[in-house]
């Protein structure tokens, strides 16, 4: 059974700064990896979506690395902005299983004026 | 071009009652899937369905719960008899295709109430 993993729950940082957001699978039999955003009482946004044949993908101040044989992936956002406070969740799609999405816990980032 | 739209954003029951989701997919997309987000907890899946069609419902709870997606119209995720631990927020989804490698885009939740 597929288990994903976020590690911080919770970051906060001052503005301007260099972060990296932490996802971690069980299984290493997946298809794509995807990286949402959440904000407090609304829907996910999708922000990268990496297949499983993928190194990497950006997009703007973010950056998506998978490393798929040691079941991880990072979510790297550079300059950090206030705006960018919000909860971010990663998830999986598995071989084998459909198209469900297996999600991580989150994190949950706070980025100080 | 609308998102996935959901309605009602809010709904309160009480025990014992039905609460009926709707689910609206993006347009052009023909696979919904519902996910549930309990207080404190990461989104669980629930059922993945094609038009008139289940394809997967393997997360859904064996009783009270039904899901639907008619030739015409919403989805619908049904629960019956509600209770307290019914409480959640719902989230729907849809993509274009139904492969693997198709990117699932979310609406806006229906937040349950059960008091």
């Amino acid at each position: 059974k597929q288990e994903v993993t976020q590690i911080p729950a919770a970051l906060s940082v001052p503005e301007g700064e260099n972060l990296v957001l932490n996802c971690s699978f069980t299984d290493s039999a997946i298809y794509n990896l995807q990286w949402f955003r959440q904000d407090p009482g609304k829907g996910l946004t999708s922000l990268l979506l990496i297949q499983s044949s993928q190194r990497e993908q950006t997009s703007g101040r973010l950056n998506a690395s998978l490393d798929k044989s040691s079941g991880r992936s990072t979510l790297y956002i550079a300059a950090s902005q206030p705006g960018d406070s919000a909860t971010y969740l990663c998830a999986v799609v598995n071989n084998n299983a459909g198209n469900m999405l297996t999600f991580g816990g989150g994190t949950r980032l706070m980025v100080k004026p | 071009n609308a998102g996935v739209m959901q309605n009602p954003r809010h709904l309160v029951r009480r025990r014992g009652q039905e609460a009926r989701l709707r689910c609206s997919p993006m347009k052009g997309h023909s696979h919904v899937y519902w996910y549930r987000q309990l207080p404190e907890e990461g989104l669980k899946f629930m059922v993945y369905l094609q038009k008139e069609n289940i394809i997967d419902e393997s997360g859904m709870p064996k009783e009270r719960f039904s899901a639907e997606f008619p030739k015409e119209g919403p989805s619908i995720l049904r629960i019956q008899q509600v209770v307290r631990g019914d409480s959640a927020a719902y989230f729907c989804a849809s993509s274009q295709f139904g492969g693997t490698n198709s990117e699932q885009y979310f609406g806006p939740g229906t937040r349950l109430t059960v008091t």
